[in-house]
């Protein structure tokens, strides 16, 4: 059984670029997650749809930062314009979103670096 | 406003000994507490996670103590081995609602 599989898992962009991140969450599940992790602030959520709708948009990082989910197989993070401060490694993550308290899994990342 | 607290940012422990990981939270309203273990390059990973209706659980090595009037609960992880050398979050989450709180980590380093 695959798990949640995010592309790519490194990424190197210009300052003012352009990047989009793919994951691929668990087949079957409804919740999806994204997440940026740096050592300083932890995890932190940057958008949470369940059966493919934005449930939640982190507000700090609405301006720039932009989730969406193609269909219930795939979604993409599209930061647009990078800058330096975003770099940090992107999480994507899925549950089956059977109430609270159901466990999350995670992808291995994609860690971008932004110069 | 940090809602997951977790102390100390880093412990070092020798293989053998216990390892005590704190998390404390803010919002009476959770009631699911996961903990989560990350080793380098790979995302975290549920290790065990508690109710609040319960006040311990137990899964080999590793054991959640959970003290709700305090809002505090502990993982203990007992015989420490040199794998166990990880990155461990508290998270915590409202009935109903699936997202977590994540706590900023705690970097366990077990010396053999």
């Amino acid at each position: 059984d695959a798990g949640v599989t995010q592309t790519p898992r490194h990424e190197v962009a210009e300052k003012g670029q352009t990047i989009i991140l793919k994951c691929e969450p668990v087949s079957g599940h409804n919740d999806l997650f994204w997440y940026r992790q740096t050592k300083i602030q932890g995890l932190e959520l940057l958008s949470y749809f369940r059966s493919k709708s934005l449930m939640e948009d982190g507000g700090a990082f609405k301006d720039r930062f932009k989730a969406e989910m193609l269909n219930s197989s795939f979604s993409t993070l599209k930061i647009q314009p990078t800058e330096p401060k975003d770099s940090a490694v992107y999480l994507c993550a899925s549950s089956t979103g059977q109430g609270g308290g159901t466990e999350v899994f995670f992808g291995k990342g994609t860690r971008l670096t932004v110069v | 406003q940090q809602q997951v607290r977790q102390s100390p940012q880093s412990l070092t422990v020798w293989e053998g000994e216990t390892a005590i990981l704190n998390c404390s939270y803010e919002n009476s309203a959770f009631d699911y507490f996961p903990w989560y273990q990350q080793f380098p390059g790979e995302g975290p990973a549920l290790l065990i996670a508690i109710r609040s209706v319960s006040d311990k659980k137990e899964d080999g090595r590793f054991t959640i103590f959970f003290n709700k009037r305090e809002k505090k609960l502990s993982l203990h992880i007992t015989d420490s081995q040199p794998g166990d050398s990880a990155t461990y979050f508290c998270a915590a989450s409202i009935p109903g609602y699936q997202n977590f709180y994540f706590g900023k980590g705690t970097s366990l380093t077990v010396i053999p």
